[in-house]
């Protein structure tokens, strides 16, 4: 059971907008923590895709945007393409110190 | 080139211990915050812990007490020491570098089966 929520699966057809929520609580993302995004082919290595809320590092798309409302965040992915399908995971951070992950949500371009 | 490269993954027997390494080139382990994510087969992305540029770790409470890591500063390296190993445990082990929080810099793994 992962501390963030993410839904298990999301598609969509190439060209389309696809988002992918991320739910935690008053201990984490409400308590004013920031939310950073991360995208994993499998059989790779994760690698940063939104930091900061809304933050893009240099070499991503700006298909890719991040925001974040309350005890939620969202990722949002436009003009979907089929090298997009991956799985997507959000993270953020508590008051012990500790780095929290979603459970992750499986991206099919169909 | 910021590159990690992590090391000492294999098979141990329940009970036992290993200790993988994480070197790193282009990136200081002193000067950033230093994480270990594991991945278990066909799972999600899980925190194991962190140490900050100023030295206080910090752990996920499913390995507290059996895990600990550290840093070399000169070679540059970063330690996850891990002892009473259980089934559990087996995943891809990843180390990253940190900015505010958030993981920046990856390694490419390093595989632990915990089985006898």
């Amino acid at each position: 059971q992962s501390v963030l929520t993410q839904p298990p699966s999301v598609s969509g057809a190439p060209g389309q907008r696809v988002s992918i929520s991320c739910t935690g609580s008053s201990s984490n993302i409400g308590a004013g923590y920031d939310v950073h995004w991360y995208q994993q082919v499998p059989g790779t290595a994760p690698k940063l895709l939104i930091y900061g809320n809304t933050n893009r590092p240099s070499g991503v798309p700006d298909r890719f945007s991040g925001s974040k409302s309350g005890t939620s965040a969202s990722l949002a992915i436009t003009g979907l393409q089929a090298e997009d399908e991956a799985d997507y995971y959000c993270q953020s951070y508590d008051s012990t110190g500790r780095r929290v992950f979603g459970g992750g949500t499986k991206l099919t371009v169909l | 080139e910021v590159q990690l490269v992590e090391s000492g993954g294999g098979l141990v027997q329940p009970g036992g211990s290993l200790r993988l390494s994480c070197a790193a080139s282009g990136f200081s382990v002193s000067s950033n915050y230093m994480s270990w994510v594991r991945q278990a087969p066909g799972k999600g992305l899980e925190w194991v812990s962190v140490i900050y540029s100023g030295g206080n770790t910090y752990y996920a409470d499913s390995v507290k007490g059996r895990f600990t890591i550290s840093r070399h500063s000169s070679k540059n390296t970063l330690y996850l020491q891990m002892n009473s190993l259980r089934a559990e445990d087996t995943a891809v082990y990843y180390c990253a570098g940190e900015g505010d929080s958030y993981m920046h810099v990856w390694g490419k793994g390093t595989t632990v089966t915990v089985s006898s």
